[in-house]
């Protein structure tokens, strides 16, 4: 079972900030944050990730809560094209690169 | 550089048939993961393959087999299919090797349908 708990839906305007948050309450501590996304029948595409530290990439940010139960990934500026499902992630580090999905968050930008 | 690349990307099979697809990773990625998608279950992990070894298998009948090729590229076969097994097939590839381990590179999926 997926580790993680995402809410089923959110609607963002274009152009604003998209928050996406994520709860991983039983997180362990050699255990990272991963964040991919999946437009409508392609392969998933690989977001962010991090380890406690916030983490910054040309494509969003990760804020990971100092305690570790929980994330927040942020899209500055949505645009039409970020509509997706997006899927919070945990794992460790080593050894496997196995991903158990939950059912993710499905973001809707509209214009 | 070119992304992963899998082959057919559809394919329409009859039950009791079996199928093979194929999944050539970036290049210099060693790392290559088999996914299944489908709408009632969701994205679920098969298997995952490091330097022509199984590292680790999911939950899946015997009827689901792969392997990795000395040049890293995977294949995954299905045998004796099942109306169940129409799905999205993904594969995943990473620079993951013996130790930590990266993220992964999905390509498109090759979408199976059995009749």
């Amino acid at each position: 079972d997926a580790k993680t708990t995402q809410p089923p839906s959110m609607d963002c305007a274009e152009g604003r900030a998209a928050n996406l948050p994520c709860n991983h309450s039983t997180i362990s501590g050699n255990e990272y944050v991963y964040w991919y996304r999946q437009i409508h029948s392609q392969g998933p595409q690989y977001i962010i990730h991090g380890l406690k530290n916030n983490e910054t990439n040309e494509m969003a940010s990760l804020i990971i809560t100092e305690d570790r139960k929980s994330s927040t990934l942020i899209l500055p500026h949505a645009t039409l094209r970020d509509t997706a499902v997006y899927y919070c992630i945990v794992r460790v580090s080593y050894n496997t690169d196995k991903l158990i999905f939950g059912t993710g968050t499905r973001l809707q930008v509209f214009p | 550089k070119a992304g992963v690349t899998q082959t057919p990307r559809y394919l329409i099979k009859t039950r009791g048939q079996q199928v093979t697809l194929s999944c050539s990773p970036i290049s210099g990625h060693r790392s290559v993961s088999w996914y299944q998608q489908t709408p009632g279950q969701g994205l679920q992990f098969l298997f995952e393959y490091f330097s022509e070894t199984q590292r680790n298998k999911g939950n899946f009948p015997g009827r689901f087999s792969g392997r990795q090729f000395s040049n890293s590229r995977s294949e995954m076969n299905v045998s004796t299919l099942e109306l169940g097994d129409s799905a999205l097939y993904l594969c995943a590839s990473s620079l993951s090797g013996g130790g930590y381990s990266y993220e992964q590179y999905f390509g498109p999926g090759t979408r199976l349908t059995v009749t």
